[in-house]
């Protein structure tokens, strides 16, 4: 059964600060891992997939590795700001079946 | 292009009554699937249609959930009858195609149905 296991549960940082997310799963076995951001009492917005043949994906800020041998992914941002305080989840599709196993995710502050 | 839309936004009720929960995936996305986000657990799994087949509904917690999606379109999520620990978030995503490996843009999901059962 796939576990996914985010790290930490919570985190603020200064305006400006490079940081790092992680998400750890305990089947490698998996198709792609994705990245999401959820603003409080909002949805789930895509940030970046990776596919288990990537070794990383880029979008603006934000990079996101993934190293399957190890169950492994990170989620770099890079000079944060404070509209990036969000709880960020990562998610992956494992095996044959289509649905995705989140982790608890991560709360991101940013303050000024 | 429109997202995956949920409605309502929230809802209210109280414990023994129905509710309904709507999601219209985004056109042409044959793939439509529900999560829910009970307080502090992580976002699980609930069912996932193919059209208006349901492939694969090993998450729904009982029988009190029924799902449905009448012409392969919207589908339909109803609480019947309502439980205090039904109360949570509700998600409904879809999907372009179902194999992974084909499928480059994941899951696009909606904003999601608050449920609070008092």
């Amino acid at each position: 059964k796939q576990e996914v296991t985010q790290i930490p549960a919570a985190l603020s940082v200064p305006e400006g600060e490079n940081l790092v997310l992680n998400c750890s799963f305990t089947d490698s076995a998996i198709y792609n891992l994705q990245w999401f951001r959820q603003d409080p009492g909002k949805g789930l917005t895509s940030l970046l997939l990776i596919q288990s043949s990537q070794r990383e994906q880029t979008s603006g800020r934000l990079n996101a590795s993934l190293d399957k041998s190890s169950g492994r992914s990170t989620l770099y941002i890079a000079a944060s700001q404070p509209g990036d305080s969000a709880t960020y989840l990562c998610a992956v599709l494992t095996g044959t079946a289509s649905k995705l196993t989140f982790g608890t995710g991560t709360r991101l502050q940013v303050t000024l | 292009e429109a997202g995956v839309t949920q409605f309502p936004s929230h809802s209210v009720i109280e414990k023994g009554q129905t509710v309904t929960l709507r999601c219209d995936p985004i056109s042409g996305h044959d793939n439509l699937y529900w999560y829910r986000r009970v307080m502090g657990k992580e976002i699980k799994f609930l069912l996932h249609f193919v059209k208006e087949s349901k492939q694969d509904e090993s998450g729904m917690p009982n029988n009190r959930f029924l799902a449905e999606r009448t012409g392969g379109t919207y589908s339909t999520l109803k609480v019947q009858p309502a439980e205090l620990e039904d109360s949570g978030v509700y998600f409904c995503a879809s999907s372009l195609t179902r194999t992974a490996l084909t499928n480059p843009y994941g899951y696009t999901f909606g904003s999601g149905t608050r449920l609070t059962v008092v």
